[in-house]
């Protein structure tokens, strides 16, 4: 299993400023993901951070909005940048599991409102 | 691309079985994922199915039939914690699960 962290938990901001969110693993993982829930929805993957390499991003999300970095093999962070009200989400990071059967561990979430 | 769909809310009481049911479609096929999630909580992973038939985890079950493009996740002995949304996640032509939009399971004493 994987223990995962996430900081800050939860943030209110204003409107066209942005918002570091980190997320720790307590183990050495090759990919992190990064999801946004939006209020009694689905989770969506916005990218996927491989470490030593650009973040894949998935249809809808860009670089420029959410810019991803992967320092090292148990840490990563998103930015939300130049926030509307329409970013207010959770935002999710995780991971893989060892064993074969597609497990991911997720941290906690960081509760976002944009006002 | 690919899709699920799950119904939005199930009710059941306490003691009694309820069955969740996934429908997806896409055009490569990994495996079919089960997710819980009580409110503001994170997903914790449930169960996993990526041959045919019913993978049994205590009082959790998971079957899948590829033939069909159709899942489901048993939960016997429901109990009140069980109240939580489940999601089935679809890893179709990645590896990377794609959610469905969650089932909200209200169980009553």
């Amino acid at each position: 299993s994987a223990v995962i962290s996430q900081k800050p938990s939860r943030d209110i901001c204003q409107r066209g400023t942005s918002l570091t969110i980190q997320c720790q693993v307590d183990s050495q993982v090759t990919m992190m993901f990064w999801y946004r829930q939006q209020p009694g929805q689905s989770l969506t993957l916005i990218a996927t951070a491989n470490q030593g390499s650009e973040a894949t991003y998935e249809s809808g999300f860009v670089i420029d909005k959410f810019p991803i970095s992967r320092p090292n093999l148990t840490f990563s962070t998103l930015t939300v940048s130049n926030m509307s009200p329409e970013d207010s989400s959770i935002y999710l990071c995780s991971v893989e599991g060892l064993a074969k059967n597609n497990e991911q561990f997720f941290g906690p979430g960081t509760r976002l409102t944009v006002l | 691309g690919q899709s699920l769909e799950q119904p939005s809310e199930v009710t059941a009481v306490e003691g009694a079985i309820v069955q969740i049911n996934c429908t997806y479609q896409t055009s490569g096929f990994y495996g079919l994922s089960w997710y819980q999630q009580h409110d503001g909580g994170a997903p914790t992973f449930l169960s996993y199915n990526a041959l045919d038939g019913l993978e049994e985890t205590g009082r959790f079950s998971s079957f899948l039939s590829r033939s069909d493009s159709y899942g489901y996740l048993l939960l016997q002995e429901l109990q009140m914690k069980d109240s939580a949304s489940y999601f089935c996640a679809l890893s179709g032509g990645s590896y990377i699960p794609t959610f469905g939009r969650g089932t909200s399971l209200i169980v009553h004493p």
